[in-house]
């Protein structure tokens, strides 16, 4: 594997299930965050993590719980979401300490809630 | 406010019509400032980071530049798989790493 792996590609969930996302980095970045992309709308920045201590929480609702167990490694945790959170969810990570500031994207999770 | 525009909104080219797109933005001390590619489906595709006022930087028939209040990516005679929507963002200065996106440009050029 190469990059930034997201899974699932696809989700749907009801909205009294729980579910999680997942993201991997193989790239050996230490910073990882997760990204909201509805349609018409700018990337919305959810959760950024560096060094895996979250840096960065942009008011998001507490349905939405992420965890970084490691630097390659980010879950966002779901749960009793609402049918206006479905979306494409990115994952993203970067190298926050040699003066480039670029992020990588993953392939995104395409969430609908119904 | 930091804040990101990018004009078109959409764009229909012939192949081999070149045109540009425009990202202007307002932001306390840039950092850097980004072009993506994204297509549908996908997440957003890595291009170009430019850092100062005069900066360009070129990838096969795209080139980016960048001013004081905007940049502009530049496609020179497009093919229809160049069709996709481009984004771009901006890092201000400070401690986070925060992107502000814009809205995204979708480019579609036809054969």
């Amino acid at each position: 594997e190469t990059g930034v792996t997201q899974t699932p590609r696809h989700l749907v969930m009801g909205m009294t299930n729980k579910k999680s996302l997942k993201c991997e980095q193989h790239l050996g970045h230490n910073a990882m965050y997760w990204y909201k992309q509805s349609a018409k709308k700018p990337l919305e920045l959810m959760f950024v993590y560096s060094l895996e201590e979250r840096v960065e929480n942009n008011s998001v609702p507490s349905r939405f719980s992420p965890e970084c167990p490691n630097s390659s490694h980010l879950f966002l945790h779901l749960h009793t979401l609402q049918p206006e959170d479905s979306a494409l969810y990115l994952c993203a990570s970067s190298q926050t300490d040699r003066g480039h500031y670029e992020q990588y994207f993953g392939p995104g999770t395409r969430l609908t809630v119904t | 406010e930091d804040q990101v525009t990018q004009s078109p909104e959409a764009l229909r080219l012939q192949e081999g019509e070149s045109s540009s797109l425009n990202c202007s933005y307002t932001v306390s001390g840039l950092r850097g400032l980004f072009w993506y590619r994204q297509d549908p489906g996908k997440g957003p595709e890595f291009l170009f980071t430019l850092y100062s006022a005069g900066e360009e930087k070129e990838k096969e028939r795209l080139k980016a530049t960048l001013t004081k209040k905007e940049s502009f990516l530049h496609i020179t005679a497009p093919k229809p798989e160049d069709s996709a929507t481009y984004l771009c963002a901006v890092q201000a200065g400070g401690a986070t790493n925060k992107l502000i996106f814009g809205t995204g440009t979708l480019l579609a050029v036809q054969p």
